[in-house]
């Protein structure tokens, strides 16, 4: 069973840029599925931002796509994910999660989850 | 975006109770729909995935149905421990996108 862990700063001044890695254990980052970060807030509920596959192709949802980056490092075993210029509408649980196999009919479909890591952004 | 609207925000159960909840889709999405169990302080977990398949390790209490834009989550008979907030979530394009939620408290 593949597990995932978030890590990065838990406060981030505005205007500066997040930076958060997903550790993925139990199975490889170079398998068949894509590999997406998802965030949490009160105000906008559950979100995707980006995915990844191990080829480098990815994806960003188009409201986040000017000021998301998403990469992988095959040698760690992990993928990261960069926000530019956030705002404290940017506060919120950021989770990875694996997605679905490239072989799927489909888009996200999150089968396991990290267990999130809560970013706040303020001065 | 596709947008997806849950029905009810919230509901009150008993222990035993057959719950139902619906997601309704602004589009087609075909069987493209996946639910997920959020309790506090945990990251959502799949719990059906393409309208009607149960994810490995649910129990079998939890089933999905529905296609095209009307889909409905049932727990069919509520335990302790299913007192969460439930999420649909549309993957027939990108963005995926989520409803808001429906939380099923004690009653």
């Amino acid at each position: 069973q593949v597990q995932l862990r978030e890590s990065g700063p838990g406060l981030v001044k505005p205007s500066g840029t997040l930076s958060l890695t997903c550790a993925v254990s139990g199975g490889s980052i170079t398998s068949t599925n894509w590999w997406s970060w998802v965030r949490q807030s009160p105000g906008k509920g559950l979100e995707w931002i980006a995915e990844i596959y191990h080829t480098g192709s990815a994806n960003y949802n188009p409201s986040l796509r000017s000021r998301a980056t998403i990469s992988l490092d095959k040698s760690q075993n992990q993928f990261s994910l960069n926000l530019s210029s956030v705002t404290a509408a940017d506060t919120a649980i950021y989770y990875c999660a694996k997605d679905r196999p490239a072989t799927a009919p489909f888009y996200n479909w999150f089968q396991s989850w990290g267990q999130g890591t809560l970013v706040t952004v303020s001065s | 975006d596709i947008q997806m609207t849950q029905s009810p925000s919230s509901l009150s159960a008993s222990v035993g109770d057959r719950v139902t909840i619906t997601c309704r889709a602004s589009q087609s999405i075909a069987s493209y729909l996946h639910w997920y169990q959020q309790k506090p302080g945990k990251a959502p977990n799949l719990l059906i995935y393409a309208a009607s398949n149960l994810q490995s390790g649910v129990t079998s209490r939890f089933s999905g149905s529905g296609y095209g834009t009307d889909f409905t989550l049932t727990i069919s008979s509520l335990q302790p421990e299913d007192f969460a907030t439930y999420y649909c979530q549309q993957s027939y394009n990108l963005p995926g996108t989520f409803g808001q939620g429906t939380k099923v408290e004690i009653k």
